[in-house]
């Protein structure tokens, strides 16, 4: 299966602190992106990266990709309480539009 | 406009019961999917739909039929669906250009089968 592994599965932090997500995959990729849900809402896309690109930064988000180790991490800097949600990454083989979700990762930033 | 809009928002059904779940969006996307997502996992791919052709069908029981009836439309009959099959379905569309390939979900369809 192309699906991703995330860790940690659950993340408990303090409002202010970052938090760092990782997700692996096992095939080439054309891009991995991350999605955030709330509550078994639908899934809110945050940033894309492409497989030449090695970081990524969009407002407090911070995207590392490492094809050579078929990861990736996602930090939130100076989380907030609002910030407490589910988060995935989603890769896509090849432009295939074929776009699998890792495992997940549930964040909670404790006020 | 940049919204997927799904409904109903819940749905419950028996065994036997033929429904429907309706997805919408009016971005100009040509790329459409369903996703089931059970609770605490990640959104499994079902279907993808390109230019209202289906072009991935990941090998999902026929008592799921997907239809695309225009490009800004996807539904999903379902027939005779097990209790296993409650889960949240979740629609999502990408505009399928190499330049921009995020998805846009829609809120979901919280399906209960009795």
């Amino acid at each position: 299966s192309q699906q991703g592994e995330e860790d940690p599965q659950a993340l408990s932090i303090q409002e202010g602190e970052n938090a760092t997500m990782n997700c692996s995959y096992k095939t080439s990729i054309n891009n991995l992106q991350w999605y955030r849900q709330n509550s078994g809402r639908g899934l809110v896309h945050l940033i894309l990266i492409r497989s030449n690109e090695r970081e990524k930064h969009s407002g407090r988000l911070r995207v590392t990709l490492d094809t050579s180790k078929k990861s990736s991490s996602l930090l939130i800097t100076a989380s907030r309480a609002a910030d407490t949600a589910s988060y995935f990454c989603a890769t896509d083989k090849g432009g295939t539009y074929k776009y699998i979700f890792g495992t997940g990762t549930r964040l909670k930033v404790l006020a | 406009d940049t919204e997927v809009t799904q409904t109903p928002k819940h749905l419950v059904m028996g065994m036997t019961n033929k429904k429907s779940l309706k997805c919408e969006q009016h971005m100009g996307h040509r790329a459409m999917y369903w996703y089931k997502q059970k609770a605490k996992k990640p959104p499994e791919l079902m279907f993808v739909y390109s230019y209202e052709k289906l072009s991935i069908n990941e090998s999902v029981p026929s008592r799921f039929s997907p239809e695309c009836p225009n490009s800004s439309l996807l539904n999903l009959h379902l027939h005779a669906l097990q209790p296993e099959d409650s889960a949240l379905y979740l629609c999502a569309s990408s505009p399928q250009d190499a330049t921009n390939e995020k998805l846009f979900f829609g809120s979901g369809t919280q399906l209960s089968v009795l």
